[in-house]
């Protein structure tokens, strides 16, 4: 079972940020939190990932909370190709940890 | 850099039939490497991870199997196709320690 919970739908407007929020508040001291997308009929895209320090790249900033039991994913300026499901997954980088899909996020950036 | 490459894009197959979906890794060495399925509206299922070559670990019980022959090459089998084996197959990598899961563009089945 996925560590993580997350809402089922989001919306967002484009050209404004999406905030996806992600709870796993049972998250280990040695887990790390990782964001990844689906496009339709594509394989999941990597997005981020963190410990404990927040993270930005070229795609995503990642926020996550002080006692890490939940996080948040901000896309700066959604657009319409940012629409997807996004999986938050926690693993912890030891032999035979797998990564371990949820339902995800499904996010409709609308025009 | 590191590219993972997934065969064929789509399949339609006979229930009763055999299945061999192969997946390679170039610009990498002992990478860990997985097989998902994921069917029609629904997440993504683990089947199958491999730390090295000859080793495998199965999550689900099924009429699937892998093979791990090469460093760099996974292949998922079936010897008889179920409609149930219907789905969207990805294959994917992973470096040592922190570094993410990486996919490739999967393979459409189709069981008929």
């Amino acid at each position: 079972d996925a560590k993580t919970t997350q809402p089922p739908s989001m919306d967002c407007a484009e050209g404004r940020a999406a905030n996806l929020p992600c709870n796993h508040s049972t998250i280990s001291g040695n887990e790390y939190v990782y964001w990844y997308r689906q496009i339709h009929s594509q394989g999941p895209q990597y997005i981020i990932h963190g410990l404990k320090n927040n993270e930005t790249n070229e795609m995503a900033s990642l926020i996550i909370t002080e006692d890490r039991k939940s996080s948040t994913l901000i896309l700066p300026h959604a657009t319409l190709r940012d629409t997807a499901v996004y999986y938050c997954i926690v693993r912890a980088p030891n032999y035979g940890q797998n990564f371990v899909f949820g339902p995800g996020t499904r996010l409709s950036v609308l025009p | 850099s590191q590219t993972i490459h997934q065969w064929p894009a789509t399949l339609v197959q006979p229930v009763g039939s055999p299945l061999s979906l192969e997946c390679t890794v170039e610009g990498t060495s002992n990478p860990n490497l997985y097989w998902y399925r994921q069917a029609a509206g629904r997440g993504l299922q683990l089947l199958f991870y491999s730390v090295g070559i000859g080793q495998i670990s199965s999550e689900v019980p099924q009429n699937l199997s892998a093979s791990r022959p090469q460093d760099r090459q996974f292949i998922l089998s079936s010897k008889k196709l179920l409609l149930s084996d219907s789905g969207f197959y990805l294959c994917a990598w992973t470096g040592q320690v922190v570094s993410p899961l990486h996919f490739g563009n999967g393979t459409r089945l189709t069981v008929t």
